[in-house]
């Protein structure tokens, strides 16, 4: 595709369900990253995927986080238990591959939890 | 960990006059990275520095990398409303890629 893609554009959820976000980064690119960004904040970095090394998860701020990645592209962030203090912005991006190669972020996912 | 800081958080700036965002890192870095994310936006990359001194320029633009590769700074000259966003650095050390909290510039018309 042109681009990285996310979906849901936006999520409403009710506290303690589960959601899953979805991003579908460049073709090509083998690393991916996720990113959360609260209302004027900057950016929380979640976890990264490499090719198919095991992922860096050094980021994820509970065991309620979870990131898959199949096949090398498409890659799914569950959040279980979801609460209010998870609503934030959900950024995927994706690169060549390096760690110094530019990023190429997605529209993000606007998750609020009531 | 490695940390990356910047000042200011936020800054307001008539339109015309000059924006200086700073960052700085904990631990010396093999290349920094500045990305641009508009309100409402995402962030998109607008350079790379790779070199001790780096100098680069995009048209009002102008990005330094430090001797000591530990800092680096991002120069508006003659703002204009189109500049308005948040301005984020990301530093690279070793295999950790961090990004500073970002400056938030507003011009006012």
């Amino acid at each position: 595709g042109a681009g990285v893609s996310q979906s849901p554009s936006n999520k409403v959820t009710e506290k303690g369900k589960d959601v899953e976000l979805r991003c579908d980064p460049i073709s090509g690119h083998t690393a991916l990253y996720w990113y959360r960004q609260s209302l004027g904040q900057g950016l929380e970095f979640l976890i990264y995927f490499q090719g198919n090394s095991a992922p860096d998860k050094s980021g994820l701020p509970s065991d309620r986080f979870s990131a898959e990645r199949t096949g090398g592209s498409v890659s799914t962030l569950t959040i279980q238990r979801t609460q209010q203090e998870d609503s934030a912005v959900y950024l995927c991006a994706s690169s060549s591959g390096l760690l110094t190669d530019t990023q190429y972020f997605g529209p993000g996912t606007r998750l609020t939890v009531l | 960990g490695q940390q990356v800081m910047q000042i200011p958080q936020y800054q307001h700036v008539q339109e015309g006059e000059d924006f200086t965002t700073y960052c700085n890192s904990s631990t010396t870095l093999s290349n920094i990275q500045w990305y641009k994310q508009r309100p409402g936006g995402h962030p998109v990359f607008l350079i790379q520095l790779v070199k001790s001194g780096e100098v680069k320029k995009q048209k009002r633009l102008t990005f330094q990398f430090g001797e000591a590769k530990k800092n680096s700074s991002l120069h508006i000259t003659a703002t204009q409303t189109t500049d308005v966003g948040t301005y984020f650095c990301a530093g690279v050390a070793g295999n950790m890629l961090t990004f500073g909290g970002g400056t938030r510039l507003m011009v006012k018309p």
